[in-house]
């Protein structure tokens, strides 16, 4: 198995509202990695855990906030958010953490709109 | 500061030539370089990796090239098919312990 799933695949929020976005793998892997991306752009880092520690956290606002349950769950917490907000957010692991080269698996991604 | 910059937002081709993407980065000296591949509205997906100490590398009919001297990484796709139709991304450490930064991709037309 070398899945990364993603639900939901699509939802669609309104600005006081709060949801969550999840993320599983099981595939062992130390590493997991929340990536914003708009239309015709790349994907832009959000946060990293790193043997479920949270290790990188790219001066995201606070409304949106990860969590790491376990080594397999990444979650995404979503809560008073704006129309710019609206874009796919993708999850992705990768083998050893953060040291040494490796790929990144992504999920299909969950695309959100913001009303 | 760092920058990573593949050549053309969109390029189109005849089916069965070759296609050449170009990867280029300044103020980076990266250990390793990736290329993905995404399809619209899905995850991208690994394709390649490549490391400083090496100057090529194959998969079937993908090939990468990494010049460390010139910062430049070329991707090339022989026998091309419409099915490689996609926007392919290359991605490179901005030190040996951090994520990968995606440039922005070319989208890459094979036309029958």
């Amino acid at each position: 198995d070398t899945e990364v799933t993603q639900t939901p695949k699509h939802l669609v929020m309104g600005m006081t509202n709060k949801k969550s976005l999840k993320c599983e793998q099981h595939m062992g892997h130390r590493a997991m990695y929340w990536y914003k991306q708009k239309a015709k752009k790349p994907p832009e880092l959000m946060f990293v855990y790193s043997y479920e520690k949270l290790s990188i956290n790219e001066s995201v606002p606070s409304r949106f906030s990860p969590e790491c349950p376990n080594s397999s769950l990444l979650n995404l917490h979503l809560h008073a958010l704006q129309p710019e907000d609206s874009a796919l957010y993708l999850c992705a692991s990768s083998q050893r953490g953060l040291a040494g080269a490796g790929e990144l698996f992504f999920g299909e991604g969950s695309r959100l709109t913001v009303l | 500061s760092q920058k990573i910059e593949q050549n053309s937002e969109a390029l189109n081709i005849q089916e069965g030539k070759t296609a050449t993407l170009t990867c280029n980065y300044t103020n980076y000296s990266p250990a390793y370089l990736q290329w993905y591949r995404q399809d619209p509205g899905r995850g991208p997906v690994f394709l390649l990796l490549i490391r400083e100490n090496e100057k090529e590398k194959r998969k079937e009919r993908l090939k990468v090239t990494f010049d460390t001297t010139l910062k430049q990484s070329l991707f090339h796709i022989t026998a091309s098919q419409p099915a490689d139709s996609a926007t392919y991304l290359c991605a490179l450490p901005l030190t040996g312990n951090t994520p990968l930064v995606f440039g922005k991709g070319t989208r890459l037309s094979v036309i029958a």
